[in-house]
């Protein structure tokens, strides 16, 4: 089966502080692509930042980077000087280069605190 | 160039009414994806069709919801007689190619509440 396992249903920080997230996933294909969304309270799906699973060098996006162990199943995401428009729920996700559905963990709600 | 397109936002029905929801994806995408996201859940897949065609329904539920995507006009997510369960938001995506080979754009959604 494949799932993702998201273990902090919620996380609050100060703001500029850095916050990691934390991912595991389970899949048998060797060939996928891992995803980080953000929805904040307008609901709309927010790409943050994507990896592909071939690529050893960890994915980053300004103040957004992964720390990737593909050997360990494992994806979290690090958000540098952390502000209050970081304030959402986060969803770690990812998709094999041979099926057409992304998988989704349940998501870490994240309070960014001024 | 316009996002994926999703009407209407929001959508009240009563129990035992039909939703209509709508996805226009980006344009030249020819692949479109809806996914169901419950309260307090990740999204879950439910299907994923081209023009005309659907390719993989193994996420939708085996009564009462329905999908198409005609050769003309946006895809529409149908789902019959509508119970309190139904309440969701329903998300619609779009991509260029499909299998994994692309990134899935994603609309804004619809909030789907059954009273």
């Amino acid at each position: 089966a494949q799932t993702v396992t998201q273990s902090q249903p919620e996380m609050s920080v100060q703001e500029a502080e850095t916050v990691t997230l934390s991912c595991t996933y389970d899949t048998s294909e060797n060939n996928y692509y891992l995803f980080w969304y953000k929805q904040p309270p307008s609901r709309q799906m927010i790409l943050v930042i994507r990896q592909e699973a071939y690529k050893q060098q960890n994915a980053t996006e300004n103040r957004f980077s992964v720390n990737f162990q593909k050997a360990a199943k494992s994806f979290s995401l690090k958000i540098s000087d952390s502000q209050l428009g970081d304030t959402a729920m986060y969803f770690c996700a990812f998709i094999t280069n041979r099926d057409d559905k992304i998988i989704f963990g349940k998501g870490t709600r994240l309070h960014i605190l001024p | 160039n316009a996002g994926v397109m999703q009407n209407p936002r929001h959508l009240v029905r009563r129990r035992g009414q039909e939703a209509r929801l709508r996805c226009s994806p980006m344009k030249g995408h020819s692949h479109v994806y809806w996914y169901r996201q419950l309260p307090e859940e990740g999204l879950k897949f439910m299907v994923y069709l081209q023009k005309e065609n659907i390719i993989d329904e193994s996420g939708m539920p085996k009564e009462r919801f329905s999908a198409e995507f005609p050769k003309e006009g946006p895809s529409i997510l149908r789902i019959q007689q509508v119970v309190r369960g139904d309440s969701a938001a329903y998300f619609c995506a779009s991509s260029p190619v499909g299998q994994g080979q692309s990134e899935q754009y994603f609309g804004p959604g619809t909030r789907l509440t059954v009273t």
